[in-house]
């Protein structure tokens, strides 16, 4: 059984770096894509980006430039870094897995919140 | 980007009922629709892709339809676990995008 589990601060200040990792057990990862959504209070969830098997990366262009992911496979990690955050960017985060051939995201973790406050 | 609208945003139910709800794309996404369900505090769990697949394990009073820019979920014979936030997602297109949800609550 897969499982996925947001990790990282509950809290970032203004400007900076909100940084957050999934760590994915179980399962191939050879066909996995590796996404993260976040869901603002009272709005529907909004895709971010993903990183593929091979490391290619894509990004939702509302964020202009603003996000990145990366990920480590011999931890089986993948990292979300938002630069120069607003309050905004209060959301619960998650990640998500999309398998390539089917491209629908079929496995997501519990999220974490995270608050954009001084 | 392709806008999903859901409608109702909320959907009062007894249980046994049955539930219809509804997912309009901006453009069409043929057939490249999936629903997840949501409880507050857990994981969304897929209920359907491909507009009208059910996913592992999802029992046979969910069904999707539609194709295009319309689709629906029914929910037959409601059951007290439910009763949760069901979206729509269309992956036919980047950037992905969900709809803004419906609410499935005990009436």
């Amino acid at each position: 059984q897969v499982l996925l589990q947001e990790s990282g601060p509950g809290l970032v200040r203004p400007s900076e770096t909100l940084s957050l990792t999934c760590t994915f057990s179980g399962g191939s990862i050879s066909r996995s894509y590796w996404n993260w959504i976040r869901q603002s209070p009272g709005k529907g969830p909004e895709w971010l980006g993903y990183i593929s098997p091979i490391g290619s990366t894509d990004y939702n262009p509302s964020l202009t430039n603003r996000v990145s992911i990366s990920q480590d496979t011999s931890r089986r990690q993948f990292s979300l870094y938002l630069y120069s955050v607003t309050a905004a960017d209060t959301a619960v985060y998650y990640c998500a897995r999309l398998q390539g051939g089917s491209w629908y995201l079929d496995l997501w973790g519990r999220g974490t919140l995270v608050t954009v406050s001084s | 980007e392709i806008v999903l609208t859901q409608s109702p945003a909320t959907l009062s139910v007894s249980p046994g009922e049955s539930a219809t709800l509804s997912c309009r794309a901006s453009q069409s996404v043929g057939g490249n629709l999936a629903w997840y369900q949501h409880k507050s505090g857990q994981a969304p769990g897929l209920l359907i892709y491909d507009a009208s697949t059910r996913a592992t394990g999802i029992p046979d009073r969910f069904s999707g339809s539609g194709s295009g820019t319309e689709f629906t979920l029914t929910i037959s014979s409601l059951q007290s676990e439910d009763f949760a936030v069901y979206y729509c997602h269309q992956y036919n297109k980047w950037p992905r995008t969900f709809g803004q949800g419906t609410k499935v609550e005990i009436k």
